[in-house]
């Protein structure tokens, strides 16, 4: 059975360029969780989206958005880029109950 | 919201020992309580994870254990080997709601 799957696996991007980010689920999961990993704050929740509605939202600007997609991929964007969003992006994907499985992450740098 | 508090932040442990890290939740509400390790360069795994309506939990060496009025959880993981170096990250949240909070990490290293 496939893991989480997320690209890309690096990206350097500009201040104030936008980027968007790809996840794929675990197959049968409906659940999208995104979670931004620093060194400074550690693991804080951005958003998740269950059957293609976000359900919860961190506390994040809105430059930070999403969607889910009706075969449960989602992807994640950020516009603006501030050199603040560099960052390891994760997300997470589950049945909606519990039992969250993180991809690998794509590691974003912005120069 | 939800915060999560984890104790110690670095812990060294002889091979072979036992290793405690503790966490503290302030939402009585939450009832879902996760624990992720994380190696090097690699993806937060899930090891354990424990629901409010039981107070232990144990899968081989590892098992974690939860208070519910005094709002705290453990992880215990006994006979520790190298490979259980790593960074690990207790969570919280309410089962269904897939918002996790998670502790600051403790960076467990055992010493061969």
């Amino acid at each position: 059975k496939a893991g989480v799957t997320q690209t890309p696996r690096y990206l350097i991007k500009t201040r104030g360029q936008q980027v968007t980010l790809s996840c794929s689920p675990i197959s049968g999961h409906r659940s999208v969780s995104w979670y931004q990993q620093t060194p400074g704050q550690g693991l804080q929740f951005l958003f998740e989206y269950f059957s293609e509605t976000q359900r919860n939202k961190g506390n994040f600007p809105g430059r930070f958005s999403g969607r889910q997609f009706s075969n449960s991929r989602s992807e994640m964007n950020v516009s603006t880029l501030e050199l603040g969003d560099s960052a390891l992006y994760l997300c997470a994907s589950s049945f909606g109950e519990g039992e969250a499985f993180f991809g690998q992450g794509t590691r974003l740098t912005v120069v | 919201g939800e915060n999560v508090e984890q104790h110690p932040s670095t812990l060294s442990v002889q091979e072979g020992d036992s290793a405690v890290i503790k966490c503290t939740y302030s939402d009585s509400a939450s009832n879902y309580f996760p624990w992720y390790k994380q190696e090097l360069g690699k993806r937060p795994q899930l090891i354990i994870d424990i629901r409010s309506n039981v107070g232990e939990k144990k899968d081989q060496r590892i098992a974690v254990t939860l208070n519910k009025t005094a709002k705290h959880f453990s992880l215990h993981i006994t006979e520790t080997q190298p490979e259980d170096s790593a960074v690990y990250f207790c969570a919280a949240s309410k089962f269904g709601n897939e918002k996790l909070t998670f502790g600051t990490g403790t960076r467990l290293t055992i010493i061969p």
